[in-house]
């Protein structure tokens, strides 16, 4: 089944610095990769997604490349803020096994003021 | 729109005790899922559902139950409670498959 590991477990950064998370998976058929971020005490919120057929999506300051040759994706974070300190999960899914979303382990970010 | 719900916030189990986590979503998503969140583990998939009458089995289905009878209820059941299923619980809905993933505000179990 379907594998999603997750790197690093925590990662700190100053504030305006860039943040990268990356993320592999097991399974190459897999099509889909949200990303959702979580404040502490809260419910996961998406924040941005990628499907297979794209490389690169962003929005603002928030980015997400795909290399499905390697199986693997990534996160950047440019101009970090302390409002975006929180824990932040990937995830896989493949579209035949439709409700199957797979999550990593989590990355817990904290921006140093 | 309330979302997706869950009923309890909070909940104290014994050992051997059975329950059911209730979640409802009034969105009309096909799309249905109950994940566990432990600390340094991430969200693991305990069941999920893609219709009403249509489950199967996640990562971590072991202990668990699900049932699908309606679009907008996914209940989880704790068959016979164990610590080991101390966690935080949490029930999510999508409309379809490139679709956002809303989470409900999630359920804390203690078991002892």
């Amino acid at each position: 089944g379907e594998n999603v590991e997750q790197h690093p477990s925590t990662l700190s950064v100053q504030e305006g610095d860039s943040a990268v998370i990356k993320c592999t998976y097991s399974d190459s058929a897999s099509n889909y990769f949200p990303w959702y971020k979580q404040e502490l005490g809260k419910r996961p919120q998406l924040i941005i997604d990628i499907r297979s057929n794209v490389g690169e999506k962003k929005d603002q300051r928030i980015a997400v490349t795909l290399n499905k040759t390697a199986k693997h994706f990534s996160l950047h974070i440019t101009e970090t803020q302390p409002e975006d300190s929180a824990v932040y999960f990937c995830a896989a899914s493949r579209y035949n096994q439709g409700g199957k979303l797979i999550f990593g382990q989590g990355t817990e970010l904290s921006v140093k003021p | 729109n309330a979302g997706v719900t869950q009923t309890p916030k909070f909940q104290v189990l014994k050992t051997g005790q059975s329950m059911t986590l209730q979640c409802a979503q009034d969105m009309n998503h096909e799309y249905m899922s109950w994940y566990r969140q432990d600390p340094g583990m991430g969200l693991r998939l305990i069941h999920y559902s893609v219709g009403a009458g249509i489950t199967d089995q996640g990562e971590v289905p072991n202990g668990y139950n699900v049932s699908r009878s309606t679009t907008e209820d996914f209940p989880l059941r704790l068959l016979s409670a164990a610590p080991s299923q101390t966690s935080v619980y949490f029930c999510a809905s999508r409309p379809g498959f490139f679709d956002e993933q809303f989470f409900g505000p999630g359920t804390r179990l203690t078991v002892l």
